[in-house]
């Protein structure tokens, strides 16, 4: 039962290159999120997804693409990185009815750093 | 704009007191309300999740209350230990989910 899986698990980067980081789940979940986690700054939300096919922007968007092609796959595209995107990046899944969600489910994490 | 503020920031507490969290968010019109529980380094661990329709929910020495109408959550946790030092994290959804900069809890032994 693997849940949600986040690839890679660590990586670094040099200012410019660019990077794909993939979150797969295995539960028929429709929402699909990506956050960033910087100290003391909780969560903050990148871009969510609805459903296969949809993408709607956070609160913190810049710098960031994301595809929904698979209802199952939600990937997180750097198209040029930066050192303030130097993160631990979250994805998250959860079901909705469109009036109820369930319990949301986390990745493990990816640990980024761009230098 | 959905806002979640969790006070206080940080608590120290001695081993065994009972303790309170708090979380407040702005737009009441959510569809739940979860909190979690983060480890140095580590990723999210769901503690309760509260739907909108309710009022508590219980889980061991945890108690999550709800009051959609006011905008507040608390998180009460019984006899705590110092295995329950952690950063807690509330998170409120309606199409997407929402974190508050979490209570980063120390007990001391």
């Amino acid at each position: 039962n693997a849940g949600v899986t986040q690839t890679p698990k660590f990586r670094v980067l040099k200012t410019g290159q660019s990077m794909t980081l993939l979150c797969a789940q295995d539960m028929n979940h429709e929402y699909m999120y990506w956050y960033r986690q910087d100290p003391g700054m909780g969560l903050r939300l990148i871009h969510y997804s609805v459903g296969e096919g949809t993408t709607a922007k956070g609160e913190v968007p810049d710098g960031y693409n994301v595809s929904r092609l698979k209802k199952q796959n939600f990937l997180l595209g750097l198209e040029s990185a930066a050192p303030s995107q130097t993160s631990v990046y979250f994805c998250a899944s959860s079901y909705s009815t469109g009036s109820m969600n369930t319990e949301a489910f986390f990745g493990q994490g990816t640990r980024l750093t761009v230098v | 704009k959905q806002e979640v503020t969790q006070i206080p920031a940080a608590l120290s507490v001695p081993e065994g007191e009972n303790l309170v969290l708090n979380c407040s968010f702005t737009d009441s019109a959510i569809y739940n309300l979860q909190w979690f529980r983060q480890d140095p380094g580590k990723g999210l661990t769901s503690l309760l999740l509260i739907q909108s329709s309710q009022r508590e929910q219980t889980s061991g020495r945890l108690n999550a209350s709800l009051d959609k109408s006011s905008g507040r959550s608390t998180l009460y946790i019984a006899a705590s230990q110092p295995g329950d030092s952690a950063t807690y994290l509330c998170a409120v959804a309606d199409d997407k989910i929402i974190f508050g900069k979490g209570t980063r809890l120390h007990i001391l032994p």
